[in-house]
């Protein structure tokens, strides 16, 4: 079974610029997560869907960024206009449901680059 | 408060050794507490992981401490190997699906 993707591995982008990360869950996980760590930091968490819904989006650092979840499915993060201190890698992480729901399956990350 | 403290930032051990990661906690809601190994390149896969109604548990040479009084919980790498050397992150969070919060990371590197 195939595991949590994410696309691209890596973006280099200029101030200013859009970028969209996107994310495939698992098949089947309902629960999906974004992370992100910023140079050698923790990781910390930014939002969280069930299905297609936000449960806890209390991570979300302002409003140039914006996540859907469209159909329960595969997950997009924008980020726009980005800044310089956006930079850092950005984790998906997904899980199903009822017992299985505290075991978190992360993808390989998306590494930003805003210069 | 939502803060997870690990040390050391880094460990440098010789084959064979017991390297100890250590981390505190402070939110008593925190139920669940895992520990996430992360290759370069890869994301983190979650290694071993204890609920506070213990106070050890082991899975073949990892094995976590936990002092639910202390509020403090360690991983414990038996026999480690060049092939553990990895970065590791304890997390902590509510049963049921709920946020991780991660510690800050230990790179682990184990010598031949």
């Amino acid at each position: 079974e195939a595991g949590v993707t994410q696309f691209p591995s890596h973006s280099v982008i200029e101030k200013g610029q859009t970028v969209t990360l996107r994310c495939d869950p698992i098949s089947g996980h309902d629960n999906l997560y974004w992370y992100r760590r910023v140079m050698g930091k923790e990781i910390k968490f930014l939002l969280h869907f069930v299905k297609e819904s936000k449960q806890d989006e209390s991570g979300m650092p302002n409003n140039r960024f914006l996540a859907e979840r469209t159909g329960g499915t595969y997950s997009t993060l924008k980020v726009q206009p980005a800044e310089l201190e956006d930079s850092g890698v950005y984790f998906c992480a997904t899980s199903g449901l009822a017992g299985g729901a505290d075991t978190q399956y992360f993808g390989p990350g998306t590494r930003l680059t805003v210069l | 408060q939502q803060q997870v403290k690990q040390s050391p930032q880094s460990l440098i051990v010789q084959k064979g050794g017991i390297p100890i990661i250590n981390c505190a906690y402070e939110n008593t809601a925190f139920d669940y507490f895992p520990w996430y190994q992360q290759f370069p390149g890869k994301g983190p896969a979650l290694l071993i992981a204890i609920r506070p109604d213990v106070s050890e548990k082991k899975e073949g040479r990892f094995t976590i401490s936990f002092n639910k009084s202390a509020k403090q919980f360690s991983l414990h790498i038996m026999d480690s190997q060049p092939g553990d050397s990895a970065t590791y992150f304890c997390a902590a969070s509510k049963m049921g699906g709920g946020k991780l919060i991660f510690g800050q990371g230990t790179e682990l590197s184990v010598k031949p």
